[in-house]
């Protein structure tokens, strides 16, 4: 099966500054690496995703780079804010015998001081 | 089109009682994951089914846990004779049929927060 590291587990920035969250994973066959935001006591959100086919994906503040051979990828927020502030999780889809598993990291608490 | 609907919100029940957790896929969706975070953790994948199919529950504990998607109705995630340490909160997704999830975003429900006393 699958296993994703997930570090830091938690974070502080000054609002502005930038924040990156890096996981590894350990099946080489993985191919679909989302990210969620989840704030206290509510649902993960995916905020943004890579497949294996792309090294680099960005959405507005919001960054995602993906090293397959080094089965590393990582999460950068420029500019951030305030409201940034939740708990991230990375995750890594595992494939296998006809199922499809999310495998997700343990999280990191980013918090954004005004 | 309303979103994956888990029910109930929270849920409390003393040590020994039977719990069951519902979940709703959105419309249209006919996989559904359920996963488990305890508190200050990362969710962990519990089962993955499909209607009135278990397609893997390498993630569920061999005992006291069971889950079901019938044809009709909600999924049922059913813990008995619950313990402390079952407490957490359970969450469940919904993909579309025929797609990889990695096609498309597996959406969360709310979850349902469990209590054992």
């Amino acid at each position: 099966g699958e296993n994703v590291e997930q570090h830091p587990s938690t974070l502080s920035v000054q609002e502005g500054d930038s924040a990156v969250i890096k996981c590894t994973y350990s099946d080489s066959a993985s191919n679909y690496f989302p990210w969620y935001k989840q704030e206290l006591g509510k649902r993960p959100q995916l905020i943004i995703d890579i497949r294996s086919n792309v090294g680099e994906k960005k959405d507005q503040r919001i960054a995602v780079t993906l090293n397959k051979t080094a089965k590393h990828f990582s999460l950068h927020i420029t500019e951030t804010q305030p409201e940034d502030s939740a708990v991230y999780f990375c995750a890594a889809l595992y494939s296998g015998a006809g199922s499809y598993q999310l495998t997700f990291g343990k999280g990191t608490k980013l918090s954004v001081i005004p | 089109n309303a979103g994956v609907m888990q029910n109930p919100r929270h849920l409390v029940r003393r040590r020994g009682q039977e719990a069951r957790l519902r979940c709703s896929p959105m419309k249209g969706h006919s996989h559904v994951y359920w996963y488990r975070q305890l508190p200050e953790e990362g969710l962990k994948f519990m089962v993955y089914l499909q209607k009135e199919n278990i397609i893997d529950e390498s993630g569920m504990p061999k005992e006291r846990f069971s889950a079901e998607f019938p044809k009709e109705g909600p999924s049922i995630l059913r813990i008995q004779q619950v313990v402390r340490g079952d407490s957490a909160a359970y969450f469940c997704a919904s993909s579309p049929p025929g797609m990889l999830i990695s096609d498309t975003e597996a959406f969360f429900g709310q979850g349902t927060r469990l209590t054992v006393v």
